[in-house]
């Protein structure tokens, strides 16, 4: 079974609005990653944080970390319609556990 | 600089055929990925490579799948006696690589879109 489990499955907003994406996991990790997916592409490199991490940002995105309760959040503020895609949480350290992503919607 | 490439993008195949998939790194990346991704599932871990041998081959399904990287850059994916359930996109990623437990940040190429009627 995968490690990542992210939710929402889907998330339709409108342009400018915040998104909010989360992930669970079930075992100790070193890290948590955030790919994003545009349909039928590879995958894209968003942003990682690290066990003894709580928050990481990075322009638009911020990535909370709460190794308590094995959890993430990947908020995407003032959204655009260029962020429409698949975004995925995979953690391990060299063979990535991948979640079955959230799809996200922003409208115009 | 280039990125991971995979060719074909798309390959389309009929039942018990063999298809090989063919992945480039990025050069100088050690470690080299191969995943399999379903439509509306997040990719599933295939194999893994550091330089030329594969570290974990934990996630091939089966004897049918089997791959390659003799020289410890391009890798070949190969499939036996293809069958429908094998449809997917397989993804290739590369990494600059690093004892086990490290972080990498992998790079993942565009995909090959395989199809078996």
């Amino acid at each position: 079974s995968q490690q990542g489990e992210e939710d929402p499955q889907a998330l339709s907003i409108q342009e400018g609005e915040n998104a909010t994406m989360n992930c669970s996991y079930k075992t100790s990790i070193n890290n948590l990653q955030w790919y994003r997916q545009n349909s039928g592409r590879g995958l894209v490199h968003l942003i990682l944080i690290r066990s003894n991490e709580r928050e990481k940002h990075s322009g638009r995105l911020r990535v909370t970390l709460d190794t308590s309760k094995k959890s993430s959040s990947l908020l995407i503020t003032a959204s655009r319609a260029a962020d429409t895609a698949s975004y995925f949480c995979a953690t391990g350290g060299q063979n990535f556990v991948f979640g079955p992503g959230t799809r996200l919607s922003v409208l115009p | 600089g280039a990125g991971v490439s995979q060719t074909p993008s798309n390959k389309v195949t009929e039942k018990g055929k063999y298809v090989e998939l063919r992945c480039d790194p990025i050069s100088g990346h050690t470690a080299l990925y191969w995943y399999r991704q379903s439509l509306g599932q997040g990719p599933e871990f295939l194999i893994y490579f550091q330089g030329t041998g594969a570290a974990d081959d934990s996630g091939l399904p089966n004897d049918r799948f089997f791959a390659v990287r003799p020289e410890g850059s391009v890798s070949t994916l190969k499939i036996q006696r293809t069958e429908r359930g094998d449809s997917a996109m397989y993804l290739c990623a590369s990494s600059q690589g690093g004892t086990s437990g490290s972080y990498n940040e992998q790079f993942f190429g565009p995909g090959t879109r395989l199809t078996v009627l």
